[in-house]
């Protein structure tokens, strides 16, 4: 499809486990954010990859959560030994440099047991 | 340092009332970028309109307004004539020419459109 495509789109597992979330950007869109957004809440900034430069990695909660974007497309957000305050929808959009227009997938909602 | 103030949580009204959101920032910068997104029921949050500090025009796209107004630092959002479909949470967002990349977002407002 032609917009920002995340999975899964639910996602449940037991306190302790890892889990990977993937976001699959806009083609052509060389930003790409993570954030995140709890029931009833605003958005979180988690972290942020724009082309070849390091990732803005400063919204990252703690050191269990880690993401990588291989080749400038595919992003993976890590959760490791999950925690039942991680449960969340978990946000990816993607931007043509820094318009500021993001355009959002639909989200992965974890939920930690 | 930067800030986006959505003070109204919640609005209800019933359709066809007219409605604004209400919205304030803080910021340092001359330039500076104003954003509004929707979130629907749905879940998937789209984007509005975007602003940037230099342009004070109105902008009116149907039913939807937006008022820029740098005296008061605010950037409010007007529906005309409501309908049911505008039920979602509305963000407010700021970017700053130096950090542009970097969105401040509001909290957000809540509209629940009634039949």
């Amino acid at each position: 499809g032609a917009g920002v495509s995340q999975s899964p789109s639910n996602k449940v597992t037991e306190k302790g486990k890892d889990v990977e979330l993937r976001c699959d950007p806009i083609s052509g869109h060389t930003a790409l954010y993570w954030y995140r957004q709890s029931l009833g809440q605003g958005l979180e900034f988690l972290i942020y990859f724009q082309g070849n430069s390091a990732p803005d990695k400063s919204g990252l909660p703690s050191d269990r959560f880690s993401a990588e974007r291989t080749g400038g497309s595919v992003s993976t957000l890590t959760i490791q030994r999950t925690q039942q305050e991680d449960s969340a929808v978990y946000l990816c959009a993607s931007s043509f440099y820094y318009t500021g227009e993001l355009f959002f997938g639909e989200g992965s909602r974890l939920t930690v047991l | 340092a930067q800030k986006v103030t959505q003070a109204q949580t919640e609005i209800s009204v019933v359709e066809k009332e007219d409605v604004t959101l209400d919205c304030v920032y803080e910021t340092r910068d001359t330039t500076y970028y104003l954003f509004w997104y929707k979130q629907p029921p749905s879940g998937e949050l789209v984007f509005l309109i975007r602003r940037n500090s230099f342009d004070e025009q109105n902008e009116i796209s149907g039913r939807y307004s937006w008022n820029f107004q740098k005296s008061t630092s605010s950037f409010n959002f007007t529906i005309t004539a409501s309908q049911v479909v505008d039920s979602a949470v509305y963000f407010c967002a700021l970017s700053e020419a130096h950090d542009r990349y970097q969105l401040i977002w509001g909290a957000g407002t809540k509209l629940i459109i009634k039949p």
